[in-house]
């Protein structure tokens, strides 16, 4: 299996336009974990999806940021408009396992790095 | 919620046994314990997971007192490429799913 794989690898892009990231999961899962890693916040899950259907948005911190999973194969993060306060690591990660099961192996992406300026 | 404490930072010699110990007092009785490695501009990679007492792969091994308010991840023999951070992960059950990352253990080994 090729893994979790997200696109692109490096978004650069100007305060006010849309950015959309991309995530394909490993076949088979049916949980997918968007998470946002900077250097002041540590690693931070901001949505998660169970079966295509999203579980707990919480961590999303506005209302500019959207996810949508309109498959089991495919998910999108969508920040609009930007600002250069979104610039970060963007992870992608899938579980075989659903959300509440006590054990905790999930599969992460190689990360989009965005920065916006 | 489980809250983990570990060192910041650690630093080891190539060949050296490394323990990385985390402090979790307030862990729940159906918690696990997790244990994941993140490499620079990588994402984390789930390395070893443990209930109690111990558990060993071809990573690592995970050391569990009876009181499961610690744990101990072991790493033998390391080398220059086991530089990473290392996260300790525990008492996320009862909310459905949720991976919290604290800032984790810098590992960083020398020749």
């Amino acid at each position: 299996d090729a893994g979790v794989i997200q696109s692109p690898r490096h978004e650069v892009t100007e305060m006010g336009q849309e950015v959309t990231l991309r995530c394909k999961p490993i076949s088979g899962h049916n949980s997918l974990f968007w998470y946002r890693q900077t250097m002041m916040r540590g690693l931070e899950l901001l949505i998660y999806f169970n079966n295509n259907v999203p579980i707990d948005d919480s961590g999303m911190p506005e209302d500019r940021f959207s996810a949508k999973m309109p498959n089991a194969s495919f998910s999108t993060l969508k920040i609009q408009p930007s600002e250069p306060r979104d610039s970060a690591v963007y992870f992608c990660a899938s579980s075989p396992l659903p959300p509440g099961h006590s054990s905790y192996e999930q599969y992460f992406g190689p990360g989009t790095r965005l920065t916006v300026t | 919620l489980a809250k983990t404490t570990q060192p910041i930072s650690m630093d080891s010699y190539e060949g050296q046994e490394v323990n990385i110990t985390c402090s979790h007092n307030n862990i729940a009785t159906n918690d696990y314990i997790t244990w994941y490695q993140q490499f620079p501009s990588q994402g984390p990679r789930f390395i070893i997971q443990g209930y109690k007492t111990k558990v060993t792969n071809e990573v690592a091994s995970l050391f569990i007192p009876a009181d499961r308010k610690s744990s101990t991840l072991s790493l033998p023999r390391v080398s220059l490429s086991d530089t990473a951070v290392y996260y300790c992960l525990v008492g996320v059950y009862n909310q459905g799913g949720k991976l919290i990352f604290g800032q984790g253990t810098e590992l960083s080994v020398k020749p």
